[in-house]
């Protein structure tokens, strides 16, 4: 069982890159979300989405783009990348918005020069 | 905006020892969850709350959701090194899907 997956596992780039990190769900879910992770912080909602076609601003949204054209792919574009992006990125689904029971992937570490 | 404060922040146990840890708010929320996270891994679902006063056990966890639907607890019984991890507490308001998260507890079991 696939669950969250997420590619790639380590990105270093360089300021002012733009990248895209890739996440997918084999379990049909229609809830998918995007967190970053910094030391101290805990988890951040950065992007969610209900549903195929709809997409919402989490807690911190800037720098980033996010689209929803399938159940299963839910990608997070950095635009142009600065050294504040520079963190541990988690993608997560659950069934639906009434059932809060997250699964996460393995996450990406993003290093930004 | 909504915070979770969780505590203690890290906590240095022996093996066999019980472990405690919470997260208290001064919002209202409808759902608790606990999580904890390996190195290197991405979090998983311990237990899941879904009513205030609800006590629920899973395995050697127990968690509670607060009767003022503001605080959860998380209790550990018998640590295990296996134990050893990130655990963050996290909680909805309810419809919209998203969750908050606090900070995290890391423990830390000697042998």
């Amino acid at each position: 069982n696939a669950g969250v997956t997420q590619t790639p596992k380590f990105q270093v780039l360089k300021t002012g890159q733009s990248m895209t990190l890739q996440c997918a769900q084999d379990m049909n879910h229609e809830y998918m979300s995007w967190y970053r992770q910094d030391p101290g912080m805990g988890l951040r909602l950065i992007h969610y989405s209900v549903g195929a076609g709809i997409t919402d601003q989490g807690e911190v949204p800037n720098g980033y783009n996010v689209s929803r054209s399938t159940t299963e792919d839910f990608p997070l574009r950095l635009l142009s990348a600065a050294p504040s992006q520079t963190s541990v990125y988690f993608c997560a689904s659950s069934s639906d918005t009434w059932n809060l029971e997250a699964f996460f992937g393995q996450g990406t570490r993003l290093t930004v020069v | 905006g909504q915070q979770l404060n969780q505590s203690p922040q890290s906590m240095f146990i022996q093996e066999g020892e019980d472990v405690s840890m919470n997260c208290t708010s001064s919002s209202i929320f409808n759902t608790w969850l606990w999580y904890k996270q390996d190195p290197g891994e991405g979090p998983v679902l311990l237990i899941a709350l879904y009513k205030a006063g609800e006590l629920t056990s899973n395995g050697r966890l127990t968690a509670q959701f607060g009767i003022t639907r503001k605080d959860s607890f998380l209790n550990i019984s018998a640590s295990i090194p296996s134990d050893v991890g990130i655990y963050f507490c996290a909680a909805s308001e309810g419809s919209q899907g998203n969750l908050i998260f606090g900070k995290g507890t890391k423990l830390s079991v000697k042998p």
